[in-house]
């Protein structure tokens, strides 16, 4: 079975902070993304990455940066915690396979409060 | 740019009924992928059903089964004889193809609540 891990369930933090998520995979796949998920508005994207040392920005990027220094590890980075970035995070990976008929495999989400 | 649209907030139904979830989308691309996926009260997302835009045939995955109108660009999940387990947000979602390798990420409708009624 896929599995994608973050690591943490839970994280209280204060404004101005800065906040490391991270995400891994153990399944050796190319493709590694993150969404945050809000009441109401489902699921964005904030960014993804295709490869290692490789990312692209996804709708809403503003305010985070991400890390990919090796393949199976993903982080999104807040420079400066606000207040509205309080949020659920949701990792995601997928495998990378010709026609890219791929599919996503969730992790069990970071719920992050900032105070 | 894509939007995905679930008009029902919330649906209900007595346990084992059958249920259809609607899903409408919005594109200009030809080649597509379509999926609904589960979220359960414990948070972990689970793919649900997968259905390619190039497939006339509708996909099926058990109980779980899509009627996919390409040209209505609607994707509605139908779950027949419910479970209390299948209690959950499902959320439709949507993918552009891309040839040849790459990746893009989702587009999320807002989801629908289910609920099963014992």
């Amino acid at each position: 079975d896929v599995k994608v891990t973050q690591s943490s369930r839970y994280l209280v933090k204060r404004t101005g902070e800065k906040v490391f998520l991270e995400c891994v995979q153990d399944m050796d796949h190319e493709n590694m993304f993150w969404y945050r998920q809000d009441p109401g508005l489902g699921l964005r994207l904030i960014y993804f990455s295709y490869d290692v040392k490789m990312k692209e920005k996804g709708d809403i990027p503003e305010g985070y940066s991400v890390s990919r220094e090796k393949k199976e590890r993903f982080s999104l980075i807040l420079e400066s915690a606000s207040t509205n970035q309080t949020s659920m995070y949701l990792c995601a990976s997928s495998l990378l396979v010709g026609l890219a008929r791929e599919t996503q495999y969730f992790g069990p989400g970071t719920r992050l409060l900032v105070l | 740019a894509q939007t995905v649209t679930q008009s029902q907030p919330e649906m209900s139904v007595q346990e084992a009924e059958t249920v259809t979830l609607s899903c409408t989308y919005d594109t200009s691309e030809s080649d597509y992928y379509l999926f609904w996926y589960k979220q359960p009260p414990s948070r972990q997302m689970i793919l649900v059903i997968r259905q390619e835009a190039y497939k006339q045939q509708n996909a099926t995955e058990n109980r779980f089964s899509v009627n996919f109108q390409k040209a209505a660009k609607s994707f509605s999940l139908k779950i027949s004889d419910s479970q209390l387990g299948d209690a959950a947000m499902y959320f439709c979602a949507y993918r552009r193809g891309v040839s040849g390798g790459g990746a893009d990420g989702l587009t999320f409708g807002k989801g629908t609540h289910l609920i099963i009624q014992p």
